[in-house]
């Protein structure tokens, strides 16, 4: 059973590029979530897909925006890259089931760093 | 007030002992409680949940939660080496967006 995957590793992009990031959920769930995480703070929740639509949004510029496939898999696209947008991306997904109660499970990361 | 607030340590106990990790947050509506441990350079991995007053026992591990208290905490018994690691609670609100704590560092001391 494969887990939460994310590509690619790692990415250098310099000011003012464009980038997307991709995520491919845990078998049997159907809900992507995006966290960025800067160095010694905790993952900052960016926003969660289900249904293929933005269920709920963290507070983050509309340069970050995002997508989810039939197949659940999700990308992550963030415009105009600041100094500041580098840091850990990490994917989660979850099994919705509407209780408050889900569990989300991490994709191994994507290092983003801008120049 | 900060949502979810976690001490940042490094939290230092000698290998064999009880560490104890804490979390308080704000939303009094808040359904479910997890701690995630994140090793350096590594995403967070998913240790435990709790949705019900009371302890929670896995292992090792054991997950306390205080809904009057807003206060969840985090028990590993017989602390190892490899527990190193930042511990990080995470709380999620009634409309399911889950928050994170900072994190707290903990050192297991050989």
């Amino acid at each position: 059973d494969a887990g939460v995957t994310q590509s690619p590793t790692h990415l250098i992009k310099t000011r003012g590029q464009q980038v997307t990031l991709r995520c491919s959920p845990k078998s049997g769930h159907d809900t992507v979530s995006w966290y960025q995480q800067a160095l010694g703070q905790g993952p900052q929740f960016i926003f969660q897909y289900y249904e293929e639509e933005e269920r709920q949004r963290g507070n983050f510029p509309d340069r970050f925006s995002g997508h989810q496939f039939p197949n659940y898999s999700s990308e992550l696209n963030v415009n105009a890259l600041l100094l500041g947008d580098s840091a850990l991306y990490l994917c989660a997904s979850s099994l919705s089931v509407g209780l408050g109660t889900d569990t989300q499970y991490f994709g191994p990361g994507t290092r983003l760093t801008v120049l | 007030q900060k949502e979810v607030e976690q001490n940042s340590g490094p939290l230092s106990v000698p290998e064999g002992a009880i560490a104890s990790l804490n979390c308080t947050y704000s939303d009094r509506g808040s359904q479910s409680f997890f701690w995630y441990r994140q090793y350096s350079g590594k995403s967070p991995e998913l240790i435990m949940f709790i949705y019900s007053n009371g302890d929670k026992e896995d292992g090792r591990f054991t997950a306390q939660l205080n809904k009057a208290s807003q206060y969840v905490s985090l028990l590993i018994r017989d602390s190892q080496p490899s527990d190193s690691a930042t511990y990080l609670c995470a709380v999620n609100r009634r409309n399911d967006k889950i928050i994170f704590g900072k994190g707290t560092r903990l050192h297991i001391l050989p």
